[in-house]
């Protein structure tokens, strides 16, 4: 079965540019998360989807991110306009229940580079 | 407030050793806990989780963990570490709900 997956792997853009993360979560999983990692912060939850609806959003950092579901096999999280702060690695992962014991599985990340 | 702490930023250990990393949470009720393990490059994979039942946990690559009340902890445990054990390791809590609460993380390094 194939995992998360996660386009592109590695993205260098230069600051004011826009952005756009893309994830394919597992099929059947009806939750699907956003996380950023970066150094200072460690693993930080930007958005929670579940049936493809946004439920907390409540870590997005500010107006400049966006993200969206417009279907259960697909995800984009889009930073316009970038900023070098906003280099990190992004996660998408999915789970089924969406609930606490629900394994989250990640995807292998997007690493942003904001120049 | 609801939190996970790894005590450990940094451990070594020599292949063959024996290797436990420390994790201690924060929580009204018993959490849902796991560890994931982040190879570089890579994103996290679980490794095994706790939710309730037998307080000692099998997981994969051949990791356990014991999730220990009295001491609010869930060490993460081998008894004999290979050297593609190298990676870095996250504690993780949830309440219930879909938000989880990762560690800082503990960078294993494996000394040939």
């Amino acid at each position: 079965d194939a995992g998360v997956i996660q386009s592109p792997r590695h993205e260098v853009t230069e600051m004011g540019q826009e952005v756009t993360l893309r994830c394919k979560p597992i099929s059947g999983h009806n939750s699907l998360f956003w996380y950023r990692q970066t150094m200072m912060r460690g693993l930080e939850l930007l958005i929670y989807f579940n049936n493809n609806v946004p439920i907390d959003d409540s870590g997005m950092p500010e107006d400049r991110f966006s993200a969206k579901m417009p279907n259960a096999s697909f995800s984009t999280l889009k930073i316009q306009p970038s900023e070098p702060r906003d280099s990190a690695v992004y996660f998408c992962a999915s789970s089924l229940a969406g609930r606490g014991e629900g394994e989250q599985f990640f995807g292998p990340g997007t690493r942003l580079t904001v120049l | 407030a609801q939190s996970v702490t790894q005590p450990d930023i940094h451990i070594t250990v020599s292949e063959g050793a024996s290797l436990e990393l420390r994790c201690n949470y924060s929580y009204g009720a018993t959490p849902y806990l796991f560890w994931y393990v982040q190879s570089p490059g890579q994103g996290l994979q679980l490794l095994l989780k706790y939710f309730s039942g037998d307080t000692l946990v099998q997981g994969i690559k051949g990791f356990e963990a014991e999730f220990k009340r009295s001491q609010s902890s869930f060490n993460l445990r081998k008894p004999s570490v290979h050297w593609s054990d190298a990676a870095e390791y996250f504690c993780a809590g949830s309440s219930g709900t879909y938000k989880y609460i990762f560690g800082t993380g503990t960078r294993l390094k494996v000394l040939a």
